[in-house]
């Protein structure tokens, strides 16, 4: 059974960054099967994707969000970080990471899914 | 962005209850829709995946259906541990989106 696990400041300066990590437990990150990803919602809205990276440290992000956000994976420690720069309250979300799955279908395409996710960290800016 | 609408945003049942939830994407993202639950305090988990594909471990009373741009999550026999919040996302087109949700709630 695959755990996730974040960390980081429940707390962030207006301009500054947002830092958080995900520990993975019970898998290795550098498995070629997997990407990792992180997933934001905002308090009383849906959840919005904001980037996924391979071991390899490949990373596939929302444009969106392209220009601010950083992701990372440290296979030594088995875990990847998000960096989100010069955060507003906008950014003010319960912040998930998540393992994200490819799989061959019956029908012979691929689809993807996240089957593990962390319980979250809320994260909330402000002075 | 492909835009997805869930409806209804809220809905309450009764336990033994049968309740569909449905999800439509602005254009046609053939299978490529998973379904998540989460219950408050607790970590998000995978239903349903390419539509109607039963996530290893949860239980055969959830089924989802649907393709194309209509899709829908249908709970039977509705169980205590059911009153959550449940999210549709597509995976045909990057950025990956979700609905903005429904919660299932105690009448």
């Amino acid at each position: 059974q695959v755990d996730l696990q974040e960390s980081g400041p429940g707390l962030v300066k207006p301009s500054e960054t947002l830092s958080l990590t995900c520990i993975v437990s019970g898998g290795s990150i550098s498995s070629s099967s997997f990407h990792w990803g992180w997933i934001r919602q905002p308090p009383g809205k849906g959840m919005e994707w904001i980037g996924s990276v391979y071991y390899s440290g490949t990373t596939y992000k929302n444009p969106s969000l392209q220009s601010r956000v950083s992701i990372l994976v440290d296979t030594s420690k088995n875990q990847f970080s998000l960096k989100l720069t010069s955060v507003t309250a906008a950014d003010t979300a319960m912040y998930y990471c998540a393992r994200l799955r490819d799989t061959l279908t019956a029908a012979g395409h691929y689809v993807r899914f996240f089957d593990f996710w962390g319980q979250g960290v809320l994260v909330t800016v402000s002075s | 962005d492909i835009q997805m609408t869930q409806s209804p945003s809220s809905l309450s049942a009764s336990i033994g209850d049968t309740v569909t939830i449905t999800c439509r994407a602005d254009r046609d993202i053939q299978n490529y829709v998973n379904w998540y639950q989460q219950r408050p305090g607790k970590a998000p988990r995978l239903l349903i995946f390419a539509a109607s594909n039963l996530h290893s471990g949860v239980p055969p009373r959830f089924t989802g259906g649907g393709s194309g741009t209509d899709f829908a999550l249908t709970i039977t026999n509705l169980q205590a541990e059911d009153f959550a919040t449940y999210s549709c996302q597509q995976t045909h087109s990057t950025p990956e989106t979700f609905g903005q949700g429904t919660t299932v709630g105690i009448k």
